[in-house]
């Protein structure tokens, strides 16, 4: 059971709009900001969305995050076959003194 | 550009030890901590610890306090990560992550498959 908590699957046609959300608790998401990955199985996690709502040089504007309280979103614009893949939240947590994270959303472009 | 690179694959036996390494390159090694998170089959990412490559100091999550042992080699810029007394509950895959200087993980391994099995 994983600390924050997501959607296990989300999907939607190309072009269309999928959002992700990422629930937590007042030691995670509610004092620290939220960071979002998109991982494909068999490779390195990618870093799309740090600090709530910045992207990495390179990460498509497609890509935006949100924070709100205790809970974070992922929205993905103009869905593309490309961005099937799984995607999960993290922030630091003050219980933990680490880093915890959501138990991923798979995303299927119908 | 910035590569972390892990070890291959690693099958133990229940009570073994295993050692994971993770290669970075394409940045100033002693600048970024490093994570190390797993991720059991059907389970989400648990967080594991850091080292401080600078000093190498480490902070282990509990509930790993006991087992593991993270270390770097300054000399060929690599992490190791050292689980020990493995439970067929390790069976899963273990990734080195480096923080960036604003506490969330800019670039991950490609992952260690670790099975433990009798």
């Amino acid at each position: 059971q994983s600390v924050l908590t997501q959607p296990p699957s989300a999907s939607a046609t190309p072009g269309q709009r999928v959002t992700i959300s990422c629930s937590g608790s007042s030691s995670n998401i509610g004092s620290f900001t939220v960071s979002w990955y998109q991982h494909l199985p068999g490779t390195a996690p990618k870093l799309l969305i740090y600090s709530n709502d910045e992207r990495p040089s390179g990460v498509p504007d497609r890509f935006s995050g949100s924070k709100s309280g205790t809970s974070a979103s992922l929205a993905i614009s103009g869905l593309q076959s490309e961005d099937e893949a799984e995607y999960f939240c993290a922030a630091w947590d003050d219980s933990l003194s680490g880093p915890v994270f959501g138990g991923g959303t798979k995303v299927t472009v119908l | 550009q910035v590569q972390l690179v892990q070890s291959g694959a690693e099958v133990k036996k229940p009570g073994a030890s295993v050692r994971v390494s993770c290669k970075a390159s394409g940045y100033i090694f002693i600048d970024h901590y490093m994570h190390w998170v797993r991720q059991a089959p059907g389970q989400g990412l648990v967080w594991m610890g850091l080292i401080n490559p600078r000093g190498g100091t480490t902070i282990y999550a509990q509930n790993f306090q006991a087992r593991v042992v993270m270390t770097r080699d300054t000399s060929t810029s690599t992490f190791y990560m050292e689980l020990s007394g493995l439970i067929s509950d390790d069976t899963a895959v273990y990734y080195c992550a480096r923080e960036a200087n604003s506490g969330y993980h800019d670039f991950w391994g490609q992952g260690t498959q670790v099975t433990v099995s009798a």
